[in-house]
């Protein structure tokens, strides 16, 4: 089972600034099966980006995708208020998906 | 527009069964794979497997294998989850998502709502 490693765990910053998330899969992912979902407190995951660079219908630009093999990362150019919640990355290249553990993004 | 929608709410006790449904509408069902995943209270997310509407051909996380089986319904478009063996850990809120792609298993791009599943004696 490929293990997916999110850093940092929590990531302080305020509004208007520039967040990067990192996802390291513990075996090579074809980046092609690659996605980052967003979580609000008591909602349902959002699909954010797949294939890892593309961006889900009605995904705003400030997000955006990349990396390849053992490196992947979700950048969120300028933070808005309601980009603070939580983010998983998820692979499925391998017959069984896996998800990281996630990384919550507060307000500083 | 594309709905799933899942059933209310369950306690149960520990060693028994429970059956989550999702049904779903506003796309052609047999042609996307639906996922089953869980979230225990305060943690993340867990895959749990995915299923194929077209032929109901399955996949399963290898630590629910055994205990848990996907089924669906075509004539209601209704996909089924269950999971048996109870215990106080699986206590967590169940969702049902449909794949991205046609006919592959791909990343989740709709939700259900959620079903909280409480076990306890």
């Amino acid at each position: 089972e490929i293990v997916l490693t999110q850093s940092p765990g929590t990531l302080s910053l305020s509004p208007g600034e520039r967040a990067t998330l990192s996802c390291r899969p513990s075996q090579s992912v074809s980046s092609s099966y690659l996605g980052w979902y967003q979580q609000k407190l008591g909602q349902a995951p959002r699909l954010l980006i797949y294939g890892a660079s593309s961006r889900a219908t009605g995904i705003p630009d400030r997000f955006s995708g990349s990396g390849s093999g053992t490196d992947f990362t979700l950048t969120i150019s300028r933070l808005e208020p309601e980009d603070f919640a939580v983010y998983y990355c998820h692979q499925y290249s391998s017959s069984s998906h896996t998800f990281g553990q996630g990384t919550k993004l507060e307000i500083k | 527009q594309v709905q799933l929608v899942q059933s209310g709410a369950e306690v149960k006790k520990p060693g028994a069964s429970v059956k989550v449904s999702c049904k779903t509408s506003g796309y052609t069902f047999s042609k996307y794979f639906i996922h089953w995943v869980r979230q225990a209270p305060g943690q993340g997310l867990e895959w749990m497997g995915i299923i194929n509407p077209s032929g109901g051909s399955t996949t399963y996380a290898q630590r629910f294998q055994g205990r848990v089986t996907l089924t669906r319904d075509t004539s209601t478009d209704t996909v089924y989850m269950d999971l048996s063996s109870l215990r106080s850990e699986d206590t967590a809120v169940y969702y049902c998502a449909r794949d991205h792609y046609t006919y592959s298993s791909s990343s989740c791009t709709y939700w259900g709502q959620g079903t909280l599943v409480t076990v306890s004696s």
